[in-house]
């Protein structure tokens, strides 16, 4: 089946550097991911939609700045934590849905999620 | 606004229990429901959906039932297994985008031999 994969699984970071995530799908293309961040006992919140090819669509409250979302291609989107600060860490997790033609067609396929911790 | 409440866990169960894993939501229209499962290092799988009223999802022996009229979609299995074990994800996505995403904050089921 479908897989989406992210990496790293987790990272630590001082406050103050950028941190890259990046997020995959191994076997099918996905025009548009969607990236959502999970505090603790909370639920996922969506931040934003990575549209390929174009600038992504952030969340109401979410700030452009300081979450840099590419998508360059049809199989990998990365989200970048600038000047990351303790605030930020968080549960970060991805998500692709499959293409037209494929089995899963519709179905939204979830990364392994990245746990950020900044000290 | 949208919104999912699910009971807060840990929720502990010996094997063969029964589970029922409460899930409310709050939509505007007809959202879709599901539910999700997350195994430790890995991401959420989809287990279940339900796309209207009265709709019942299953899938290995969970169930779920789209009620509209309590906006309610309790996850349910006769008999859990150690494998089970693992966090639980309601969630619902808009009727009129269905891209959009709302979860609960999780469930996590330990079931213990």
């Amino acid at each position: 089946g479908a897989v989406v994969s992210q990496h790293p699984s987790r990272v630590i970071c001082k406050s103050g550097t950028s941190v890259k995530i990046e997020c995959r799908s191994l076997d099918f293309q996905a025009t548009t991911m969607f990236w959502y961040r999970q505090f603790p006992k909370q639920s996922l919140m969506l931040m934003a939609t990575s549209n390929e090819g174009s600038k992504a669509t952030y969340e109401q409250g979410v700030e452009k700045d300081k979450f840099l979302i590419n998508h360059a291609s049809l199989t990998l989107s990365t989200l970048t934590v600038t000047s990351a600060h303790p605030e930020d860490s968080s549960f970060y997790i991805c998500s692709a849905r499959a293409e037209e033609g494929r089995l899963g067609y519709g179905e939204l396929f979830f990364g392994e999620g990245s746990r950020l911790t900044v000290l | 606004g949208n919104s999912v409440t699910q009971m807060e866990g840990p929720v502990t169960l010996s094997e063969e229990a029964f589970l029922t894993i409460n899930c409310t939501y709050t939509a505007t229209g007809y959202p879709s429901l599901f539910w999700y499962v997350q195994y430790p290092g890995e991401g959420l799988q989809l287990l279940l959906k339900a796309t209207k009223a009265d709709d019942k999802g299953s899938n290995k022996g969970f169930e779920a039932t789209y009620r509209k009229e309590t906006t309610s979609f309790h996850l349910e299995k006769g008999s859990v297994q150690v494998s089970d074990s693992a966090v639980y994800f309601c969630a619902l996505s808009e009727q009129d985008n269905f891209n959009k995403f709302y979860f609960g904050s999780g469930t996590k089921l330990n079931v213990k031999p």
